[in-house]
């Protein structure tokens, strides 16, 4: 079974800088898709950004980009220039390819970040 | 709009008092799925249903129940609540793409459950 990572349960940043959220997951398998989910105050899940591990280029999203290092299993999340609106949970989350175990997303324990003005 | 709704939004019972949240979606997603989402622990997959009249389960299903007879609908039955089942629950759905793919998972808005 996979298993994701994310090993801060908390971060906090400065408007306007830059900050990194960790994920690592664990598969045996060679090809999946992973995401990044935001979930502010609302409580409403906020698909952030999405990589297909069978692409070798890093996905981005605006100021939203990812550090895809595959053979590491690990798949962080930077915010660049860091907004007040950013302040959320974000989810790091995993999925198969196809298949009855395709459908499910194993999501990680979260990270709580911080924008301080 | 599409989207996947969720109700009710809040829900406050006591033990033992059979509930149904409802879960719909108007996007003609084949899968559909509940977790639950707990501190700490991220989201867990409760049951999922990758289409009309086909549910499994996830990695917590004990307690819950659910039934797809429309592709549209895909309740959440607790027949006999109790306080461990306190959690914030959300329905998502997902499209199945060609080769059997399923794509990106769109999220209701989430029930606040309570169990006294």
């Amino acid at each position: 079974a996979q298993t994701v990572t994310q090993s801060q349960p908390e971060m906090s940043v400065q408007e306007a800088e830059t900050v990194t959220l960790s994920c690592t997951y664990d598969t045996s398998e060679s090809d999946y898709y992973l995401f990044w989910y935001k979930q502010p105050p609302s409580r409403q899940m906020i698909l952030v950004i999405r990589q297909e591990a069978y692409k070798q280029q890093n996905a981005t999203e605006n100021r939203f980009s990812v550090n895809f290092q595959k053979a590491a299993k690990s798949f962080s999340l930077k915010i660049s220039d860091s907004q007040l609106g950013d302040a959320a949970m974000y989810f790091c989350a995993y999925r198969s390819i196809g298949g009855t175990s395709g459908s499910r997303l194993t999501f990680g324990e979260g990270t709580q970040l911080t924008v301080n003005p | 709009e599409a989207q996947v709704t969720q109700n009710p939004r809040y829900l406050i019972t006591v033990t033992g008092k059979k509930l149904t949240v409802t879960c719909s979606q108007n996007m003609n997603h084949e899968y559909m799925s509940w977790y639950r989402q707990d501190p700490g622990l991220g989201l867990r997959q409760i049951y999922y249903s990758m289409n009309v009249e086909v549910t499994d389960k996830g990695d917590v299903p004990e307690g819950y129940k659910v039934s797809r007879k429309e592709k549209r609908n895909f309740p959440l039955i607790l027949e006999s609540p109790s306080p461990n089942q306190t959690s914030l629950y959300f329905c998502a759905s997902s499209r199945r793409e060609p080769r059997g793919v399923y794509n990106e998972q769109f999220f209701g808005p989430g029930t606040r459950l309570t169990v006294l």
